[in-house]
């Protein structure tokens, strides 16, 4: 199976900073990596696939790149409603796996 | 609007059984492959199952492979987890998640969740 490994495992940022969370996959997984918020009590959101493809309704404010083994996550100015659990997930092989997941919190 | 309404969680002893639904609505729900992804409390996502749209593809996660099956009626719009031998380590929320257009094992949207809980 592909690890997927999330650094950090948490941050903690105030509103308008920028934030950049890293994906790290045990092999190479090409560009098929994504990325999904997950509020507290919530189910996740579906946020960037294949590494750098906002889905539809995400702000611009989030971005994606990467390929191979590393990926990152930006969000270039944090809002309120930023505040959350991001998880990456490579959708290259079965199974499908998801990193630890990153919990960004507000300073 | 696409939607996922998952039922049938709940506290089941350890060794007993539980069957999950997931029905769909807002979409052709035989156009679409679907998974059940689940995650332990206050812990991280783990994928559990696949079935393609037609149901003639599965695939499971080592964790549960012999134990879950994962089944669906088209025509009633509907996904199933069939849950045997659990075990305290099967706790999570259970959640369906469709494939995302034009893709597989990427995962949009998400039910609501359903709770499982193994315990004596």
């Amino acid at each position: 199976d592909i690890q997927m490994t999330q650094s950090p495992s948490s941050l903690s940022a105030s509103v308008g900073d920028r934030v950049t969370i890293t994906c790290r996959a045990s092999q190479s997984i090409s560009s098929y990596l994504n990325w999904y918020q997950q509020k507290p009590g919530k189910a996740p959101k579906y946020l960037i696939y294949l590494s750098s493809n906002l889905q539809s309704g995400v702000p611009s404010r989030f971005s994606g790149s990467g390929s191979g083994t590393d990926f990152t996550l930006n969000i270039s100015s944090l809002q309120p409603e930023d505040f959350a659990t991001y998880y990456c997930q490579q959708s290259h092989s079965t199974p499908p796996t998801f990193g630890g997941g990153t919990k960004v919190e507000i300073k | 609007e696409v939607q996922l309404v998952e039922s049938g969680g709940g506290l089941v002893r350890p060794g007993g059984s539980l069957r999950l639904s997931c029905a769909a609505s807002g979409f052709t729900f035989g156009g679409y492959s679907m998974n059940w992804v689940r995650q332990a409390p206050g812990k991280g996502l783990e994928w559990v199952s696949y079935i393609s749209s037609d149901g003639r593809s599965i695939y499971y996660a080592d964790s549960v492979k012999g134990r879950f099956t994962i089944s669906r009626d088209n025509a009633k719009n509907s996904l199933y987890l069939q849950m045997i031998s659990l075990r305290a380590e099967d706790t999570a929320v259970y959640y369906c998640a469709r494939d995302a257009v034009g893709a597989t094992l990427r995962f949009d949207p998400w039910g609501q969740g359903t709770l499982v809980t193994v315990s004596s």
